[in-house]
């Protein structure tokens, strides 16, 4: 069975730009997680998605926003880039909101020039 | 305001030792704890999962613990082996759907 899926691998882009980041959960899961991680820390937790509907988020600014398709497949946007945006972001997916272990994607390896 | 520490940030230790790696949050209110490996560039692989109603949790070499009352949790690796050399990181999930991680614990095991 496949993993949780993430695209693109890497990706360059330059200060107010846009980026689209898109997560394809374990086939069964219902819940998807999106996470921004620092090069020397810990993720740190942006959205969750739970039945197309969001469950949860974390303090990030309007600029970040995200969505599910009836798939379970999602997609993350980032708006007006800026130079701190550059990190790894990781989605996870798991089959319901809270009791199950997150399953983590290889991530997305986003810089911001 | 919630917040999950690891301690210690770096641990060097020869193959064969047992080796805890720790974990402590400030809201005792958590849903689940979940311990996590990272090899450098890639992904979180899930380790053990402990519910809160647990105490703890067991995998092969691996043993997790959970106390919430003091806001604690071990990561107890036995006859620890060079490819457990990673980061380990521990994260909080509290009731209102919010997930927190650690900075983790930077692992290497020498031959």
């Amino acid at each position: 069975d496949a993993g949780v899926t993430q695209s693109p691998t890497h990706l360059i882009k330059t200060r107010g730009q846009h980026v689209t980041l898109r997560c394809s959960p374990i086939s069964g899961h219902k819940s998807v997680s999106w996470y921004q991680q620092v090069l020397g820390q810990g993720p740190q937790f942006i959205f969750q998605y739970y039945e197309k509907e969001e469950r949860g988020r974390g303090n990030f600014p309007d600029r970040f926003s995200a969505r599910q398709f009836p798939n379970y497949s999602s997609e993350l946007n980032v708006n007006a880039l800026l130079l701190g945006d550059s990190a790894l972001y990781l989605c996870a997916s798991s089959l319901a909101v809270r009791t199950d272990t997150q399953y983590f994607g290889p991530g997305t390896r986003l810089t911001v020039l | 305001k919630q917040e999950v520490t690891q301690i210690p940030a770096a641990l060097s230790v020869p193959e064969g030792e047992n080796l805890v790696l720790n974990c402590s949050f400030t809201d005792s209110a958590i849903y689940n704890l979940q311990w996590f490996r990272q090899d450098p560039g890639k992904g979180l692989t899930s380790l053990l999962l402990i519910q809160s109603s647990q105490r703890e949790q067991t995998s092969g070499r691996l043993n997790a613990s959970l106390d919430k009352s003091s806001g604690r949790s071990t990561l107890y690796i036995a006859a620890s082996q060079p490819g457990d050399s990673a980061t380990y990181l521990c994260a909080v999930l509290y009731n209102f759907n919010k997930f927190y991680f650690g900075s983790g614990t930077k692992l290497n095991v020498k031959p």
